[in-house]
Formats: C-alpha cells, sequence, structure tokens
C-alpha cells in the first residue's frame, strides 16, 4: 500500500491564482481530512469529509473548497490564492481510529 | 470550545528520560492522541489513550488524567532519532465530529549527545 499521497510536493502561486491540491489514499478509510501546518505551529483543520459525497467545515476553512466524488481521492482547492495561504498541507485518512498522514505539499504564494 | 497546552521546547541527553506535558481546556473529548513530527515531514501516530491511566508502547509510554485536564507522552532511553516535535491531540465530542482531531501547537525536542 502506498498510503496516503499527496501532490504537489511543492509550489509557488501568484496571488489571485488557483491550484488544486491532490490526494490520494488506497487504504479504503471513509474519512479524510485536510489540514495546514503554519511555521512552528500545530495543524489546524481545514475540511474533513466521512464519505463519497459528504464533506464538511474544519476550524480554518475559508478562502478553501473540497470535493470528494470517490473514497479514495480527496482534492483540495484554493480559488484566489492570497499571501495568508502561504502554508505547509496535509492530507489525512483515518482508519482504526488512527490518522495516516501524506507527505505534505509546501505552498508559497507571493 | 477547546485548548491544548504545551511547551514549545525540551532539551534532554541521550539515554535519559524525558516527559512533555499536554494540558487541556475542553469540554470533553473521547481520547488523547500523541502524534510525532520530524523536520515537517509527515505526523505519524505514537500513542492513544481512550480511558485514564498509562498507556505503554516499547519506548514511549503516554498518560492521561481526565480528572486533572492533564497528560503525557514519556520519552525512554532516548535515541538522537527521537529529535523530532510532539503533538497532542484530542477527539472533539459531539455525534458529527467525523472522527477529527484538534491539536496542540506541539513539542520540539532536542536530544543532545
Amino acid at each position: 500500500n502506498a498510503g496516503v499521497t499527496q501532490t504537489p510536493k511543492f509550489r509557488i502561486l501568484k496571488i489571485g491564482q488557483s491550484m488544486t491540491l491532490q490526494c490520494t489514499q488506497d487504504m479504503n478509510h471513509n474519512y479524510m481530512y485536510w489540514y495546514r501546518q503554519d511555521p512552528g505551529m500545530g495543524l489546524k483543520l481545514i475540511y474533513y469529509s466521512v464519505g463519497a459525497g459528504i464533506t464538511d467545515k474544519g476550524e480554518v476553512p475559508n478562502g478553501y473548497n473540497v470535493s470528494r466524488s470517490t473514497t479514495e481521492d480527496f482534492p483540495l482547492r484554493l480559488e484566489l490564492a492570497a499571501p495568508s495561504q502561504t502554508s505547509v498541507y496535509f492530507c489525512a485518512s483515518r482508519g482504526g481510529g488512527t490518522q495516516y498522514f501524506g507527505p505534505g505539499t509546501r505552498l508559497l504564494v507571493l | 470550545g477547546q485548548s491544548l497546552e504545551q511547551p514549545s521546547e525540551v532539551t534532554a541527553v541521550e539515554g535519559a528520560i524525558v516527559q512533555i506535558n499536554c494540558t487541556y481546556q475542553t469540554s470533553g473529548f473521547y481520547g488523547l492522541s500523541w502524534y510525532q513530527q520530524h523536520d515537517g515531514g509527515a505526523p505519524t501516530f505514537l500513542s492513544y489513550n481512550a480511558l485514564d491511566g498509562l498507556e505503554e508502547t516499547g519506548r514511549f509510554s503516554s498518560f492521561l488524567s481526565r480528572s486533572d485536564s492533564y497528560g503525557y507522552l514519556l520519552l525512554q532511553e532516548l535515541q538522537m532519532k527521537d529529535s523530532a516535535s510532539y503533538f497532542c491531540a484530542v477527539n472533539p465530542p459531539g455525534n458529527n465530529q467525523g472522527g477529527k482531531l484538534i491539536f496542540g501547537q506541539g513539542t520540539e525536542l532536542s536530544v543532545k549527545p
């Protein structure tokens, strides 16, 4: 199993541009999550999903959108990038009470 | 709401024992978890306390006391590779919480020779 994979690893965006961060898991987990982590800080939940077709907001959803059309994929969309969205983004899925994290996407908005 | 407090930094020497504390202010939660993160990489699960008391997994142990709103992670026989950030996290209560976690800000552990 590859576990949780994320693409891209790193991206630079200009203010106002849009992009989609991809997340895929091959563990057949129903629950998936998107977090952001700012330097020296903990992880903040952006959005989560309890199954295909079902998503809900976390602590910091503003400026982001998600969709969950399949069990495997949970993409995160930034529509109008802002410098405040410069961060490391982690996707995770949950199985057996444990969250499994992807390697992260480092995003820089200039 | 939920709020978790951890020390920002801890330093210890190789072979020693170190305790990382986590105090919380929350209206209730299902359990306390600990995650390890090396150099901004993917966080990895270490331990989970659903009930009060001590959970032991090899060199790592975790403790929870709901009455004291307090938990800790204990690392024994420290090794250089244990240098990392450690996060406590809680599962907030509620019927529709989706298993989500609320994380503390993390404790950076530095292990010296």
